[in-house]
């Protein structure tokens, strides 16, 4: 199974609403990331959860709050948001250790409007 | 990670070879070569990626060149579902920090045409 699911595929959500986006997978990677992706962009990472600890954050402002409550499973919580973060959230998963390789599989993304 | 450069379209006859060059003239003896793909709103995904030998699976062949400045990924036989934005990133494969970042450059928009 090479598959990382995410959900929910669309959501719309006005700037006071609080709300989570979902993603699983069970590759048994420890290393998971969200990336977000505005439209005609290449994607651009926001955060990486290695071993269910935060690794990396690409200085993204604090309405983002993810979340890896364990090795399956990460959340990506949402609060206060601005139109301008309206884009495609894309989820992915490797392996912890880059051992000649270690490709990143993707889920199909959460489209996120934000009025 | 190095940069790498590629050309931002390209077309390509259905059941044609689509070959899709990248240069890396910066990169690093410990820097792979790895192609990724997405199609039209879907997420990215994985083709391939090589070292310094040329690589092939069941989706596509990578021929670097031997002093490794550029790569070029072949799809044998082009289908109109291989419409896709391609792109070729070049990074370390060791562990640890920022060794998990996957910088995606502007990519080729490949248009297989029937």
């Amino acid at each position: 199974d090479t598959e990382v699911t995410q959900t929910p595929k669309h959501l719309v959500m006005g700037m006071t609403n609080k709300k989570s986006l979902k993603c699983e997978q069970h590759m048994g990677h420890r290393a998971m990331y969200w990336y977000k992706q505005k439209a005609k962009k290449p994607p651009e990472l926001m955060f990486v959860y290695s071993y269910e600890k935060l690794s990396i954050n690409e200085s993204v402002p604090s309405r983002f709050s993810p979340e890896c409550p364990n090795s399956s499973l990460l959340n990506l919580h949402l609060h206060a948001l601005q139109p301008e973060d309206s884009a495609l959230y894309l989820c992915a998963s490797s392996q912890a250790r880059l051992v000649r390789g270690n490709e990143q599989y993707f889920g199909p993304g959460t489209r996120l409007t934000v009025t | 990670d190095a940069k790498t450069t590629q050309p931002t379209s390209m077309d390509c006859a259905e059941g044609r070879a689509a070959n899709l060059p990248c240069n890396h003239s910066t990169i690093s003896g410990n820097e792979y070569v790895y192609w990724y793909r997405q199609i039209h709103s879907q997420g990215p995904q994985y083709i391939i990626h090589g070292l310094k030998n040329n690589e092939t699976n069941e989706m596509a062949s990578l021929i670097i060149t031997e002093d490794r400045k550029s790569s070029t990924l072949i799809l044998p036989h082009a289908t109109l579902r291989d419409t896709a934005v391609y792109y070729c990133i070049v990074r370390v494969a060791y562990s640890g920090g920022s060794n998990y970042k996957l910088t995606f450059g502007k990519g080729t928009l490949l248009t297989v045409n029937p």
